[in-house]
């Protein structure tokens, strides 16, 4: 399976902030990726995916993701959080070996008004 | 876009007893459900792979004797809790995924229902 670190536990920031979560993976080969937000008392939802193609990925509600390869990287951005915003966040990725989804272990964010 | 549901939402049962959770794919046939489990302030962890007529494979550490998948359908499966315990209270996920084949990787995008709340007193 593959490992899947997210580098901040918990983001606290103002209305307006821009906001940069941090995923690295450990897979060399080709991955798909994906950033999955769960707010509070809801389920997983899909924020965006990467599979192939623009490195640069553009998801709902404002987000986006750039795939860097060479840096096992897959980070999360937004550049003007809402109070809405405040939810936690997953970075995932599909083994291509066995078709498994790992996830890491989320950042919590709480946007202030 | 691909919903999945989840029924029950929430449901308390003493210890001892079983428990059925199903998990279904609304509006696309998935070729494969997966059923994680989700402690509190914590990420999924999979507990098991279900393809639809076949057996489920499941994760290291997970009692496939305790936690009974069948997948009857491309749109449904259940998970069965049976003999529960206060320990196996958790938030029970499901995802059901949707593939395209694409040259040798097939892109899967799992969409998750929204979780079933088991409390075993």
């Amino acid at each position: 399976a593959q490992s899947v670190s997210q580098h901040n536990h918990h983001v606290i920031l103002s209305e307006a902030a821009s906001l940069e979560l941090g995923c690295n993976y450990s897979y060399g080969g080709t991955v798909n990726l994906f950033w999955y937000v769960q707010y509070p008392g809801q389920h997983l939802q899909l924020l965006l995916k990467y599979f192939s193609g623009d490195p640069l990925v553009k998801g709902i509600k404002g987000f986006e993701a750039e795939f860097i390869k060479s840096k096992f990287s897959f980070n999360l951005r937004k550049p003007s959080v809402q109070w809405s915003d405040t939810a936690e966040y997953f970075c995932a990725v599909i083994d291509p070996n066995d078709y498994k989804l790992s996830f890491g272990a989320g950042t919590t964010v709480t946007v202030r008004a | 876009g691909a919903v999945v549901s989840q029924h029950p939402s929430w449901v308390i049962c003493k210890s001892g007893t079983s428990v059925k959770i199903e998990c279904r794919s609304l509006d696309f046939q998935a070729t494969t459900m997966f059923w994680y489990r989700q402690f509190p302030k914590q990420s999924l962890m999979l507990m098991a792979t279900s393809n639809e007529g076949s057996k489920a494979t499941y994760e290291q550490g997970v009692e496939k004797d305790k936690f009974l998948i069948n997948h009857a359908s491309l749109t449904l499966s259940t998970l069965t809790v049976t003999s529960a315990h206060p320990e196996d209270s958790s938030f029970y996920i499901c995802s059901a995924s949707h593939s395209a084949a694409s040259g040798r990787l097939y892109q899967e995008t799992q969409y998750f229902g929204p979780g079933t709340r088991l409390l075993v007193l």
